[in-house]
């Protein structure tokens, strides 16, 4: 099976902080997935990356940035991290579209 | 741009009985997949059902089946015999060209 693992499963971040969110594909995956999720309003796309040192803005990228050296690894980033910043963060990869996306199981983050 | 709506917030159901969970979608594109994950309180997004928009025949997966209804652009959940298990936050998504779009959820209670 498909692996996709978050670093941290909470973390507690002071504002201004700049926030380092890690995640690891073990499958070869080229496509790679941030999601913000929130009660109320579901997942929400923030990045994506097709391939390696590639990435496209997803529907809520203000304040967040990614960065995606190796195939394996996609990692988003709080440049400064803020209050309204408080979700929880769920990466994803993809392979064959059929079968939708592999998630990995979230990062709570809190931010103080 | 594509749009999920998902109509229920929560639902419940008794233990064995059965439910079904609404989806609605708006798009412009012929070719899409559209997909029921389940997020159980251990936070992990689980794949539920898929189903290509091309296939008219509706996906069924033990006790889940989808209702599909492409040109009002519907795509319900059926659970049979639900058990305790099945309790768990239930997101609708649609993918089409890349992106994964999802709803906002519908928490699903059961009552033993």
């Amino acid at each position: 099976d498909v692996k996709v693992t978050q670093s941290s499963r909470y973390l507690v971040k002071r504002t201004g902080e700049k926030v380092f969110l890690e995640c690891v594909q073990d499958m070869d995956h080229e496509n790679m997935f941030w999601y913000r999720q929130d009660p109320g309003l579901g997942l929400r796309l923030i990045y994506f990356s097709y391939d390696v040192k590639m990435k496209e803005k997803g529907d809520i990228p203000e304040g967040y940035s990614v960065s995606r050296e190796k195939k394996e690894r996609f990692s988003l980033i709080l440049e400064s991290a803020s209050t309204n910043q408080t979700s929880m963060y769920l990466c994803a990869s993809r392979d064959r579209p059929l079968y939708g996306y592999t998630f990995g199981s979230g990062t709570r983050l809190t931010v103080v | 741009a594509q749009t999920v709506t998902q109509s229920q917030p929560e639902m419940s159901v008794q233990e064995a009985e059965t439910v079904t969970l609404s989806c609605t979608y708006d798009t412009s594109e012929s070719d899409y997949y559209l997909f029921w994950y389940k997020q159980p309180p251990s936070r992990q997004m689980i794949l539920v059902i898929r189903q290509e928009a091309y296939k008219q025949q509706n996906a069924t997966e033990n006790r889940f089946s989808v209702n599909f209804q492409k040109a009002a652009k519907s795509f319900s959940l059926k659970i049979s015999d639900s058990q305790l298990g099945d309790a768990a936050m239930y997101f609708c998504a649609y993918r089409g060209n890349e992106k994964l779009t999802f709803g906002t959820g519908t928490r699903l209670t059961i009552i033993p």
